[in-house]
Order: structure tokens, then sequence, then C-alpha cells
């Protein structure tokens, strides 16, 4: 079975700084795939980022890089010179690659809900 | 760029009411999938399908049905709804194994 932990279920953050939000994993699949999602309050589900479990380099998408220790299984979200519209909850969630190609959902977690202030 | 799309996006019923939701997936993705949200949770995999197949179960209760088409347009069927399913419904789809890109959500309320 797979689990993701969040532990910061809020953050504060003044605009215009780096943040970080956390995320470790569990899983005893050795390929699968680590997503960050955005769901700011109107409620939609926005993809920002994914990382593979043998991709060598850290990926990253604009603003958003994706600290990937797999050691630690850790899979933290750095968003770079935060932004007013960057106030939303941000799901990490994950998945097995099975070498089948399966559809398989996706384990989230339970969230951070980050609020940017002016 | 297209979307996936999910109609209706606010449904309204009654206990032991049934409902149907609909899901457009983005053109040429051949993968679906549904999800549930409830108030202050986080989103939860029912069920997904593949070329038509069912390819993935999760926590989809048995009053649930869903299926895919020869479009690829999938389908939810929830059947005698209670309160507990009052939650946001989320349609992704995705290419094979790939991303999943999540629609709007439905909304639905049961009273």
């Amino acid at each position: 079975a797979q689990k993701i932990t969040q532990t910061q279920p809020g953050m504060f953050v003044q605009e215009k700084e780096a943040v970080t939000l956390d995320c470790t994993y569990d899983t005893s699949d050795p390929s699968y795939g680590l997503f960050w999602y955005k769901q700011p309050s109107s409620g939609e589900m926005i993809f920002l980022i994914y990382q593979g479990s043998y991709d060598q380099q850290n990926a990253t998408e604009g603003r958003y890089s994706l600290n990937f220790q797999k050691a630690r299984k850790s899979a933290n979200l750095v968003i770079s010179a935060s932004q007013l519209g960057d106030s939303a909850m941000y799901f990490c969630a994950m998945r097995d690659l099975d070498p089948g190609g399966g559809a398989d959902g996706l384990t989230f977690g339970k969230g951070t809900h980050l609020i940017i202030q002016p | 760029a297209a979307g996936v799309i999910q109609s209706p996006r606010h449904l309204i019923k009654e206990k032991r009411e049934t409902a149907t939701l609909k899901c457009y997936p983005i053109p040429r993705h051949d993968t679906v999938y549904w999800y549930q949200q409830g108030p202050g949770q986080d989103p939860q995999f029912l069920i997904s399908f593949y070329e038509k197949m069912q390819s993935d179960k999760g926590s989809i209760p048995d009053r649930f049905s869903a299926q895919q088409f020869s479009d690829y347009h999938s389908e939810l069927n929830m059947s005698s709804l209670e309160l507990g399913d009052s939650a946001l419904y989320f349609c992704a789809s995705s290419l094979r194994d790939q991303t999943q890109y999540f629609g709007p959500g439905t909304r639905l309320l049961v009273l």
C-alpha cells in the first residue's frame, strides 16, 4: 500500500519569498511517480509537476521545482518568488508505475493550505 | 488547450435518488479516472478505465458503477444516494499511464 504524508496543514508566507511544502511517501513499489497538484478555492485540481522514481534530476516547471530525495522518501515542492495567486491547497500524490502500464489511481496526501500574504 | 469536461457542474438530489455524472476526456486521451473529494478531505480514487475496460478499482461503493464508452467519454452512475455521498466528484484523463489531468468537478449535494 502507498501512503503520502504532508505534515504542514497550513502555511503563511510573505509575497516574493520562496516556500517549501513537505511531502514524504511510503511504498514498496520500486517504480513510482510523484505528483503535485494545486487546488484553489474555486475547486479545480491543477497539475503542477511530476517526478519519476528513476529520474536522475529533480523536476522543474517554471517557478516550481521538486526536491526529490529518494533515500529519505521525500518529494518536497519548492515555489520560488511566491505570488498572491499561489494561495491555494497543495496536494502531493503518487502512483506506482506498473511495467504493464496500468491506469492506477493516485494516492493523495491530506494537503497543505498555503496562504501568501502581501 | 482543450481540458476535461464534466457535466453537470452542480447537482442536487434527494436521499435514495440516483445520479449520473458525465466526463469527456481531453482529446486523444484513452484513460479516465474518477475521484471523490469530501469537504475538507483529499481526493479518493474510485475507479479507472483504459480503452473502455476497467483498469483499477479503489474505494468505490457497490451502489456506484461506471463505464467508458466507444468515444472514450465516461459516466459514473450513483444509486440509492446517501447524505455522505455529498462531495466534489472529479474526472481525470490521461494518455495511458501518463500524468492525469483533472476536470473542474461536479459538486453533488444530497439532501
